[in-house]
Parts: C-alpha cells; structure tokens; sequence
C-alpha cells in the first residue's frame, strides 16, 4: 500500500485529455515538491514534471503538473497512442525520512 | 549526451554477494547526487538510497538500511549498488539515476535515469 494514492488506471481516446491524481498527506505533498514520471513499456522511468509544475527540457508543453494542498494533478492534453505508459508521482516525506512514490497509474489511449 | 550505463543482467543464487555499478558520463558525477531505484516484478517504484560522489555522504531509505551497501568511486564516474547475501526477494529490475535536491527543501527528483540491471536470485 503506498503512502501516495493514484487511480490505478485512466483511459481516454486520442486527441483527448486527462489528468492522473496523487493524494498524500501534511508529511508529504502538503509540505514538499513533487515530481512525475512516465515509464513507457519495458523502458526506465522518465521525468516529466518536476518542483510541481516545472518541465524539463525536451519535455512537451502537452504535459502539465500542478498542486493544492496534499493532492497533485498530471494533466496530458492531445492525447497520442505513445503516451500509454505508467506514470508514477513522487514527493520527500518528512515523517518516513524516505523518497516515495505513488503506486502507478497505467494510462491507455483508447 | 549525458547518460548513466548501468550493468548487465545477473543471475545469482540465494547467499551469494553481488555488485552492480553505474557509470556516468556527459557530466561531472562528482558534482551530482545518484540514486537506486528499486522495481519489483510488476510492481511500483521503490527509492532505495543516495550517494553524493565527491564526498561519499550516503543516505539509506529506511526500508533499505543494512539490507544493501550504497558507494561511489568518483575517479571512474561510477556509483555502485552492493549485496552481502542476496535473498529470492531481491529478485527486481535496479535503476540508478541522477538525483537532484530541490533548493533549501528536503525535495528530491530524478532527471537522468540508467536502463536498468535487472537480478534474479533463484536457487
């Protein structure tokens, strides 16, 4: 069971948007900066959101993060088959002293 | 480019020691955190522990203290991930990945990840 809470899987079609949600508590997204991957099949995971909301470079503009209070929010927008993928949020937890990462959430594009 | 080059597959039998490196290269690794990541069979991820090359300060996740050894040779860019007696629950896909710490906040995120070394520990 992890510490962080994300639906485990989120559909929609192609050309669409979705958001994947990551709830956590006072002790970890409510006091710290969070971060997002995507792990594609068979590959390493990848960031795509960082200090909650920042992209790295190369990462497209399609992709967005944001946070309120102990929840943060991925939002893809121009949904694309390659997007299907895992994609995991992570935040510091002040009272476990430990990186953790929410349980995945498996994205298919219909 | 920068890039971490991780290890390649092992197979090992309960008991036995292991160590699995990553090597940097495209930046200075010394001026840069690394991280081990730890994915279980269909599973999630798991933060097992960093390391700071230039001073070999290491930091254990509290899951992971004393079950594996964190350490860095920054002469030949590598960090390393180390097993004293492998158990069948070892058994897992292990990223290492460039780590960076969020100014003034315990924060941390992984901007450069390895392919990854996978294990399996079966008798």
């Amino acid at each position: 069971q992890s510490v962080l809470t994300q639906p485990p899987s989120v559909s929609a079609a192609p050309g669409q948007k979705v958001t994947i949600s990551c709830s956590g508590s006072s002790s970890n997204i409510g006091k710290n900066y969070v971060s997002w991957y995507q792990q594609l099949p068979g590959t390493a995971p990848k960031l795509l959101i960082y200090d909650n909301t920042k992209r790295p470079s190369g990462i497209p503009d399609r992709f967005s993060g944001s946070k309120s209070g102990t929840s943060a929010t991925l939002g893809i927008t121009g949904l694309q088959a390659g997007d299907e993928a895992d994609y995991y949020c992570g935040t510091w937890d002040n009272s476990l002293s430990d990186v953790i990462f929410g349980g995945g959430t498996k994205l298919t594009v219909l | 480019e920068v890039q971490l080059v991780q290890s390649g597959a092992e197979v090992k039998k309960p008991g036995e020691s292991l160590r699995i490196s990553c090597k940097a290269s495209g930046y200075r690794l010394s001026s840069h955190w690394i991280a081990w990541v730890r994915q279980m069979p269909g599973k999630g991820l798991e933060w097992m522990g960093i390391i700071y090359p230039d001073d070999s300060d290491t930091r254990y996740s509290p899951s992971f203290q004393g079950l594996v050894t964190i350490s860095a040779d920054k002469s030949i860019t590598t960090a390393y991930l180390q097993w004293s007696s492998l158990r069948a629950s070892d058994t897992a896909m292990y990223y290492c990945a460039r780590a960076t710490a969020v100014a003034g906040t315990s924060s941390w995120y992984m901007d450069v990840w390895g392919r990854g070394t996978p294990i399996t520990v079966s008798s």
